[in-house]
């Protein structure tokens, strides 16, 4: 199994609603990343899980949480989202992060959550 | 603060191979450089990575210069499928031993019947 899973596919949100994204992998995999694609731009790096722990946060607004139950599984809480929040959630991980020795490591990505704020 | 510089655009003939460029010229001795591709509305798709020499598997060709300043992507025969954003990435270092895949703008392959 080397799949990346992203529930829902898509997701119709007003301002005011909480949702949560669902990212799920059972490769044994120890890194987990929450991307943000807008339409026509790269992804944009929102946080990294290691071990289960934040160990970066690219100084992404409060009202995107993230939460590590367990290291198969990452969820994005969303709270009072506004529209420019709009955009493709992308769900990644890798077998260990990239960490300080150079050595290689392959991000595995989902689908993605198509989410509009409305 | 992506570390890389592709061109935004090229054309590629169906059969033909595709050669994707890259400048990385900050890279430092112990870094690799990976590549990414990303069809329409899809998640990024591993490609290929590599440090020092050529690399090749089932999908490309990776040609590094001798310096590590640039790198050459090669779809050795593009199909249709082959359509898609090539983003190719160096890890950048995020503080604190903390590390992360930020990527570029990329180039967008159209290949062409």
């Amino acid at each position: 199994d080397t799949e990346v899973t992203q529930t829902p596919k898509h997701l119709v949100m007003g301002m005011t609603n909480k949702k949560s994204l669902k990212c799920e992998q059972h490769m044994g995999h120890r890194a987990m990343y929450w991307y943000k694609q807008k339409a026509k731009k790269p992804p944009e790096l929102m946080f990294v899980y290691s071990y289960e722990k934040l160990s970066i946060n690219e100084s992404v607004p409060s009202r995107f949480s993230p939460e590590c139950p367990n290291s198969s599984l990452l969820n994005l809480h969303l709270h009072a989202l506004q529209p420019e929040d709009s955009a493709l959630y992308l769900c990644a991980s890798s077998p260990v992060p990239w960490a300080g020795t150079g050595g290689y490591t392959e991000a595995f990505f989902g689908q993605g959550t198509r989410l509009t704020v409305v | 603060d992506a570390k890389t510089t592709q061109p935004p655009s090229m054309d590629c003939a169906e059969g033909r191979a595709a050669n994707l460029p890259c400048n990385h010229s900050t890279i430092s001795g112990n870094e690799y450089v990976y590549w990414y591709r990303q069809i329409h509305s899809q998640g990024p798709q591993y490609i290929i990575h590599g440090l020092k020499n050529n690399e090749t598997n089932e999908m490309a060709s990776l040609i590094i210069t001798e310096d590590r300043k640039s790198s050459t992507l090669i779809l050795p025969h593009a199909t249709l499928r082959d359509t898609a954003v090539y983003y190719c990435i160096v890890r950048v270092d995020s503080g604190g031993s903390n590390y992360k895949l930020t990527f570029g703008k990329g180039t967008l392959l159209t290949v062409n019947p």
